[in-house]
């Protein structure tokens, strides 16, 4: 298995507080990667990172923050969580930038905004 | 926009027999198409890969076929076991775009029973 570690891996919140969800890699990928997982919908973007201090967002930013100040860390933040972002969440990371290497996931945090 | 199907959405099966599950994708141009499997719990793991020139690739009891003219993609799977139950996730990778770029769609749910 690829050295992909998230935390925690399960948590439970309130709505209005801020969460912090990492992403902590030992492979020195450069391309690092948060989705998130819901019923009904196939795993969607939230933001990408292209390297340390390179990130950009994908396809449902909105309400998510994200930074990555070393190689291996990359974190998600949820500045003030609502209970549309009950979800859960993966992270991955890949090689290659093309899409040609697989993208190589993490095993989750299951989010409860109650 | 770019969408990938899948059917059956939920499949039961008995050990050792055979079953086949579709991917119906709409982007285009593609440069590769991806099966993960999903254990509960886990992150995707990939199965297969295949290019937009490749028609069949196998990975053990799994084997991917892939037909780029009526963008259709199914995956195989012989002589069932247990440990098959999960779920199956269709990926499409765009030729323009990357990493960032890539469409999921929302698996099949495959138990295997005894």
């Amino acid at each position: 298995d690829a050295g992909i570690t998230q935390s925690p891996r399960h948590k439970v919140t309130e709505t209005g507080t801020p969460v912090t969800l990492r992403c902590h890699q030992t492979e020195n990928h450069r391309y690092m990667y948060w989705y998130r997982q819901d019923p009904g919908h196939g795993l969607r973007l939230i933001h990408y990172s292209y390297g340390v201090k390179d990130t950009d967002k994908g396809e449902v930013s909105d309400g998510y923050s994200v930074s990555r100040s070393k190689t291996e860390d990359f974190l998600l933040t949820l500045e003030s969580a609502t209970s549309s972002q009950t979800s859960v969440y993966f992270c991955a990371i890949s090689r290659t930038r093309d899409g040609d290497q697989p993208q190589h996931f993490g095993d989750g945090t299951r989010l409860s905004i109650l | 926009k770019n969408q990938v199907e899948q059917s059956p959405q939920s499949l039961i099966i008995l050990e050792g027999k055979n079953c086949t599950l579709q991917c119906n994708y709409t982007v285009s141009p593609f440069s590769n198409l991806r099966w993960y499997k999903q254990d509960t719990g886990r992150g995707p793991v990939s199965l297969t890969i295949m290019t937009f020139s490749e028609n069949t690739k196998s990975n053990g009891r799994y084997t991917a076929t892939l037909d780029a003219d009526t963008k259709q993609s199914s995956l195989h799977i012989t002589a069932s076991q247990l440990s098959d139950s999960a779920s199956y996730i269709c990926v499409v990778t765009p030729r323009t775009g990357g990493g960032n770029k890539l469409t999921f769609g929302t698996g099949t749910q495959l138990k295997v029973e005894l």
